[in-house]
């Protein structure tokens, strides 16, 4: 398996929810990554973790959560977020400088 | 000021003719990384640059890493129409014990003419 999978694809949620994003790999990456990507911008980096450890957090917002239950699962967790998060929010896992990362299709989300 | 500056911003090519995009950093590079986008979706390794003066070619695509391993470029010989999209550049600026900081330029947003 050489694939990161995020789900959903796309989400729409009210400025009032509560919602999560999931990202998966079996590459035996010990790095997790979280970018978000506004429209026509490249993506920026949100948070790292690093053996389910949070290693880097780029001053994101608390409204977004993120969480590494296992070396396996990265999730995003969304709560009271506004109209200006709305962008894509893509995963990425790496194993080390030499063999890159490996991005996921990512989940369009869009906050009404 | 931009960790990356990438050139151009865009890019418009008739099917069939050559082009180049450039990549500079302002500090030296772990690593460099091109990646293809289509809009709306998830980034496609093309390929990544490690040590000065290296050069990496798949199919069409070539990339270089100057000696001083702060500039990059990316040269597609013979553009067809499935070479559009974004194409971006990324750096490995800070690298810890098993991650990287991967920061990216601002893209090339390239269109070909058939």
């Amino acid at each position: 398996d050489t694939e990161v999978t995020q789900t959903p694809k796309h989400l729409v949620m009210g400025m009032t929810n509560k919602k999560s994003l999931k990202c998966e790999q079996h590459m035996g990456h010990r790095a997790m990554y979280w970018y978000k990507q506004k429209a026509k911008k490249p993506p920026e980096l949100m948070f790292v973790y690093s053996y389910e450890k949070l290693s880097i957090n780029e001053s994101v917002p608390s409204r977004f959560s993120p969480e590494c239950p296992n070396s396996s699962l990265l999730n995003l967790h969304l709560h009271a977020l506004q109209p200006e998060d709305s962008a894509l929010y893509l995963c990425a896992s790496s194993h080390s400088v030499e063999r890159g990362y490996t991005f996921g299709s990512g989940t369009r989300l869009t906050v009404v | 000021s931009q960790e990356l500056e990438q050139s151009p911003q865009s890019l418009i090519v008739q099917e069939g003719k050559n082009l180049t995009i450039n990549c500079t950093s302002s500090k030296t590079l772990y690593g460099l990384y091109w990646y293809k986008q289509k809009y709306g979706e998830g980034l496609i390794f093309l390929m990544m640059l490690q040590k000065g003066g290296e050069e990496k070619s798949h199919e069409k695509i070539t990339a270089k890493l100057d000696e001083k391993k702060q500039q990059s470029s990316l040269h597609i010989t013979a553009s067809q129409p499935s070479h559009a999209g974004i194409y971006l550049c990324g750096a490995i600026l800070l690298w810890g014990t098993s991650y990287g900081k991967l920061t990216f330029g601002q893209g090339t947003i390239l269109t070909v003419h058939p």
